[in-house]
């Protein structure tokens, strides 16, 4: 079992919708969680953070359920600039070795 | 605001061949990291550095050396170069590997033939 998992998709959706991506992680000692968000040929980027009690920035909010061990995130009013593969980061202890990747969800904003 | 500079952006190489990669960061960040990226696999982690003079092995180190003779520079060495290290090469930064995100260069689009 991956340590973490993504839905790879591809995630098709209008321009306007709601669209929500789960990611699972298997190391219950994980401490940190990230959503980066990664353009095609480019380099990843931070998204945002995940918080115990949930956060949102703008049309993202990402959700954290350490009992089920997954990570959410929801994007409202999808733009077509939202166009992007979505990566899962969590760090295990604070360190290097320790911080994982999943391997993304691609999402397609369609006009 | 130079960030994270990778250098160069695309090589290829020939089996058997050697390179450096080159990273530098200009944010004075202790913890410096290289992925490579494969088509779904992720990001995963060759070798990282927590600060000048140390560094470590990461999940994927076989073929691969570093050395991190100043906070700024970070390179990577390809010893021999061998197919299966056709890849998308990043460096990443960060001030703190616990709660802080990590800042990427663009990227080494390497190819061995």
């Amino acid at each position: 079992r991956k340590e973490v998992e993504q839905d790879p998709g591809p995630f098709n959706v209008p321009e306007g919708a709601t669209v929500a991506f789960n990611c699972t992680y298997s190391n219950s000692a994980s401490q940190s969680f990230f959503w980066y968000r990664q353009d095609c040929r480019k380099e990843p980027k931070l998204l945002m953070s995940v918080y115990s009690s949930g956060n949102e920035d703008g049309r993202f909010t990402a959700q954290l359920n350490r009992a089920s061990q997954y990570i959410s995130l929801l994007i409202r009013d999808s733009k077509l600039s939202d166009s992007a593969t979505y990566l899962c980061v969590v760090n295990s202890l604070g360190s290097a070795r320790q911080l994982t990747f999943g391997s993304g969800t691609q999402l397609t904003v369609l006009p | 605001n130079a960030g994270v500079t990778q250098t160069p952006k695309f090589q290829v190489l020939k089996t058997g061949q050697s390179m450096t990669l080159q990273c530098a960061q200009d944010m004075n960040h202790e913890y410096m990291s290289w992925y490579r990226q494969d088509p779904g696999m992720g990001l995963r982690l060759i070798h990282y550095s927590v600060g000048a003079g140390i560094t470590d092995q990461g999940e994927v180190p076989n073929g691969y050396n570093v050395s991190r003779s100043t906070t700024e520079d970070f390179p990577l060495r390809l010893l021999s170069a061998a197919p299966s290290q056709t890849s998308v090469y990043f460096c990443a930064s960060s001030p703190d590997l616990g709660n802080q995100p990590q800042h990427f260069g663009d990227g080494t689009r390497l190819s061995i033939l």
